[in-house]
């Protein structure tokens, strides 16, 4: 059974601030990772898609990197913002299955 | 909006109730999928359909019974629950190992 993990489960920062968020898995065999963000009582939206020959992808002020050997995965977020509030999750997908962290609770305080 | 909607976004129902929840994607996506999410908990896979075939049952109570009459259209119907099912239900769509699109999900309270 694939288990992901998130650590750490909640995260206060100062506006400005990098993020450094983290994640683990177990499966080796992932087809991809994906990081997505939560606001609360809300759906999820997908922040970064990383290919399993992938190392890392970028999208503005976000970066994930992959390290399959070691089963990791990191989100970075440069020059935080209040808006960047948010749960962020993690999944692994092996086949058709995503499986998920329990999330990472982040505020950026003005 | 996504590209995945759900209806309806709220919903609370008796124990005695029947009821659906309805999702649809216009992304034409192979798979689709139903996620229950509680409080303090991670999303929990419930059904997975691929190409309007179920691939994937995790052991969820017959008290929640998924249909997919196409590839656009994924219902989850809820007959006789129990408060402990009160949740946020979110279907997801995807092309076969690329990326997941969920919808707002529906806020479930069983009373």
């Amino acid at each position: 059974k694939q288990e992901v993990t998130q650590i750490p489960a909640a995260l206060s920062v100062p506006e400005g601030e990098n993020l450094v968020l983290n994640c683990s898995f177990t499966d080796s065999a992932i087809y991809n990772l994906q990081w997505f963000r939560q606001d609360p009582g809300k759906g999820l939206t997908s922040l970064l898609l990383i290919q399993s020959s992938q190392r890392e992808q970028t999208s503005g002020r976000l970066n994930a990197s992959l390290d399959k050997s070691s089963g990791r995965s990191t989100l970075y977020i440069a020059a935080s913002q209040p808006g960047d509030s948010a749960t962020y999750l993690c999944a692994e997908a092996n086949d058709y299955k995503l499986s998920f962290g329990a999330g990472t609770t982040v505020t950026v305080r003005a | 909006e996504t590209g995945v909607t759900q209806t309806p976004r709220h919903l609370v129902m008796g124990m005695t109730n029947k009821k659906s929840l309805k999702c649809e994607q216009h992304l034409g996506h192979n798979a689709m999928y139903w996620y229950k999410q509680s409080a303090k908990k991670p999303l929990e896979l419930m059904f997975v359909y691929s190409l309007e075939e179920r691939v994937e049952n995790n052991s969820v109570p017959s008290r929640f019974s998924p249909e997919c009459p196409n590839s656009s259209h994924l219902f989850l119907h809820l007959h006789t629950l129990q408060p402990e099912d009160s949740a946020l239900y979110l279907c997801a769509s995807s092309q076969a190992n690329t990326e997941a699109f969920f919808g707002q999900g529906t806020r479930l309270t069983v009373v």
